[in-house]
């Protein structure tokens, strides 16, 4: 059974950072797409970024290029999130998705989510 | 950057009665569609890829079709656990996009 277990949200500041996390089981990690993908309170679904299985290339929104690196661990079946010069309008509900197909690749699973609120 | 447009926005349905959501793109998406179906304080599931196949253990009265930049998903005969927000995702190109969401209510 595929899970996905986001952790690592929180209240941070504006201009501050946090990292996400997201441990996976039951399946075979290494070899698919992992991606974020987020949702503000009362809005709708907005993809974040992505990065393939195990050749380390990423994908960003436009929103958060520069802010926001992912990146994953392999050997601990984890995806993270680095989230640096956080604002207001990055509060939201982040959630981790594991990927399907080939060069292009949708959602399959999806965790539970993790918030993260930035407000002073 | 492909923009998706959901229409209706809501869409009001008694139940037993037949649901047709719609999805346009911006650019031609090929059948790098997806739907997800989502209900309050819940995570996406995923409904349909590939614009037409269903995905695991989602029931045969949620059917979707189209291709290019027209999409269409079916509910043929809406069950209470069917009201809730659908969202239409292309993954044809980056960055990926959602469209808006379309809330279907109970009538």
């Amino acid at each position: 059974e595929v899970q996905l277990l986001e952790s690592g949200g929180g209240l941070v500041q504006p201009g501050g950072s946090l990292r996400l996390s997201c441990a996976a089981s039951g399946f075979t990690f290494s070899s698919y797409v992992m991606n974020w993908v987020r949702q503000a309170p009362g809005k709708g679904l907005e993809w974040v970024s992505s990065i393939s299985g195990s050749d380390g290339y990423t994908y960003y929104a436009d929103s958060v290029k520069g802010r926001f690196t992912i990146s994953r661990d392999n050997s601990k079946n984890t995806l993270y999130l680095q989230m640096n010069s956080l604002r207001a309008e990055d509060t939201a509900v982040y959630y981790c998705a594991k990927g399907r197909g080939g060069s292009h690749t949708f959602s399959d699973y999806w965790g539970q989510g993790t918030r993260v609120t930035v407000s002073s | 950057e492909i923009l998706m447009t959901q229409s209706p926005a809501t869409l009001s349905v008694s139940p037993g009665e037949r649901a047709t959501l719609s999805c346009r793109a911006s650019q031609s998406v090929s059948s790098n569609l997806a739907w997800y179906q989502q209900k309050p304080g819940q995570a996406p599931r995923l409904l349909i890829y590939g614009a037409s196949t269903r995905a695991t253990g989602i029931p045969a009265r949620f059917s979707g079709s189209g291709s290019g930049t027209e999409f269409t998903l079916t509910i043929s005969s809406l069950q209470s656990e069917d009201f809730a927000l659908y969202y239409c995702q292309q993954y044809d190109n980056w960055p990926r996009t959602f469209g808006q969401g379309t809330k279907v209510e109970i009538k």
